[in-house]
């Protein structure tokens, strides 16, 4: 079992839709977790961290769920410009490793 | 605010030749340092950390190695590349010792090897 999985996608939406990714990880230990936008032969970029209690920014909440080991999130009224993949990231305390998922990618219609 | 460089952003090199890519911190001191590589189609592959001067950890047995010989400075080095060394390498940093804050990403180097 990969330690981090993602669904790769593609997720194709129209524009203004609601869209949500989810990630799995197998190690209970893991404490710190993420979500990053890539875009196509670019770096990637911190999208927001997620916390235990789920934290929303703007257009984008993020949840977690310890019991089964996943997070999620969520993106509201979908722009053009949300298209990109997003990497589900995770670590475990005391390490400096993040361990990435390989992506869910996103396709925003017009 | 602090910023990471890294260089040079495109590179075509021969198979068995040499490599040096380099990644500088600014505006920070002590960082945690990190290489990673993305194979076309992959995710992103921990190559290796360091959390100070002379300091590295190595997570992958290849023919790359990597040398911090300042604080903010991040070194990836081969000495004969192979094929399977083509990828979109990036540097990365963060300032906690724990795995509290995200990193920040250099924009990348996509080496081709031919």
């Amino acid at each position: 079992r990969k330690e981090v999985e993602q669904d790769p996608g593609p997720f194709n939406v129209p524009e203004g839709a609601t869209v949500a990714f989810n990630c799995t990880y197998s190690n209970s230990a893991s404490q710190s977790f993420f979500w990053y936008r890539q875009d196509c032969r670019k770096e990637p970029k911190l999208l927001m961290s997620v916390y235990s209690s789920g934290n929303e920014d703007g257009r984008f909440t993020a949840q977690l769920n310890r019991a089964s080991q996943y997070i999620s999130l969520l993106i509201r009224d979908s722009k053009l410009s949300d298209s990109a993949t997003y990497l589900c990231v995770v670590a475990a305390s005391g390490t400096y490793k993040y361990i990435f998922g390989t992506g869910t990618r996103l396709k925003v219609l017009a | 605010s602090q910023t990471i460089h890294q260089w040079p952003a495109t590179l075509v090199q021969p198979v068995g030749s040499p490599l040096s890519l380099e990644c500088t911190v600014e505006g920070t001191s002590n960082p945690n340092l990190y290489w990673y590589r993305q194979a076309a189609g992959r995710g992103l592959q921990l190559l290796f950390y360091s959390v100070g001067i002379g300091q590295i950890s190595s997570e992958v047995p290849q023919n790359l190695s990597a040398s911090r010989p300042q604080d903010r400075q991040f070194i990836l080095s081969s000495k004969k590349l192979l094929l399977s060394d083509s990828g979109f390498y990036l540097c990365a940093w963060n300032l906690h010792r724990e795995a509290w804050d995200g990193y920040t990403f250099g924009s990348g180097t996509r080496l081709t090897i031919v």
